[in-house]
């Protein structure tokens, strides 16, 4: 079965720390993965995508295969990036993670 | 060009009733996707489109729920006699079909039976 799982519900850190947001998947294929983020009041919107192997924002993920992970990391957190964070995989369909709210204090 | 547009923006409807939420996806965009977000909780996969046919209606709750799409651009999905636990966030996405390609999202209908 296609699965997304992020363990975690809510990450707090203080501004300045490394940030991690974690996302494992199941799947059998050749996975498509995705980072979306969704701030306060705005619409979820693409952060990044594996393929591209960009940092956007600060952010980056790595897609292992070995661990069946993409995680979103970040060396240094800003209270700008607190939002909602979704992990996506898509299949023939674009199924999410649960998401994980990143609370970032001052 | 325009986003992707649902409507309508807030729905209030009393239980049992029927309601029709409309998704006007960005032109071109073959694949379309509902989702369903119940307060405090993630994105639900209800169905998905390409082009008008819908391959995968497992995330559909229960046969009260349907979705069409025509002319593969604008989609509804039909809540029929509708109950509390229904009352979410039902948001709508589109995409081209090719690989890893971004989804656009609307801004969603927030749909509260009473």
């Amino acid at each position: 079965a296609q699965r997304v799982t992020q363990p975690e519900k809510l990450l707090s850190v203080f501004k300045g720390a490394p940030v991690e947001l974690k996302c494992n998947y199941s799947y059998s294929g050749s996975p498509e993965l995705f980072w979306y983020v969704q701030y306060s009041r705005q619409r979820l919107q693409l952060l990044l995508r594996h393929i591209s192997r960009e940092s956007i924002k600060g952010f980056t993920a790595d897609l292992n295969k070995g661990e069946t992970s993409f995680h979103l990391k970040k060396p240094f957190a800003q209270e700008e990036d607190s939002a909602m964070y979704y992990c996506a995989l898509k299949t023939d369909k674009l199924i999410f993670g649960t998401g994980t709210r990143l609370q970032v204090f001052p | 060009g325009a986003g992707v547009s649902q409507s309508p923006s807030n729905k209030v409807t009393e239980k049992g009733k029927d309601v029709e939420l409309r998704c006007d996806p960005i032109s071109g965009h073959t694949a379309l996707y509902w989702y369903r977000q119940r307060l405090g909780q993630g994105l639900e996969f209800l169905i998905y489109f390409q082009g008008n046919s819908a391959p995968d209606k497992s995330g559909l709750p229960s046969d009260r729920f349907s979705a069409e799409r025509t002319g593969e651009s604008v989609s509804t999905l039909t809540i029929q006699r509708t109950q509390q636990e229904d009352s979410a966030v039902y948001l709508c996405a589109s995409s081209l079909a090719s690989k890893n390609t971004e989804a656009f999202f609307g801004q969603g209908t927030r749909l509260t039976v009473v």
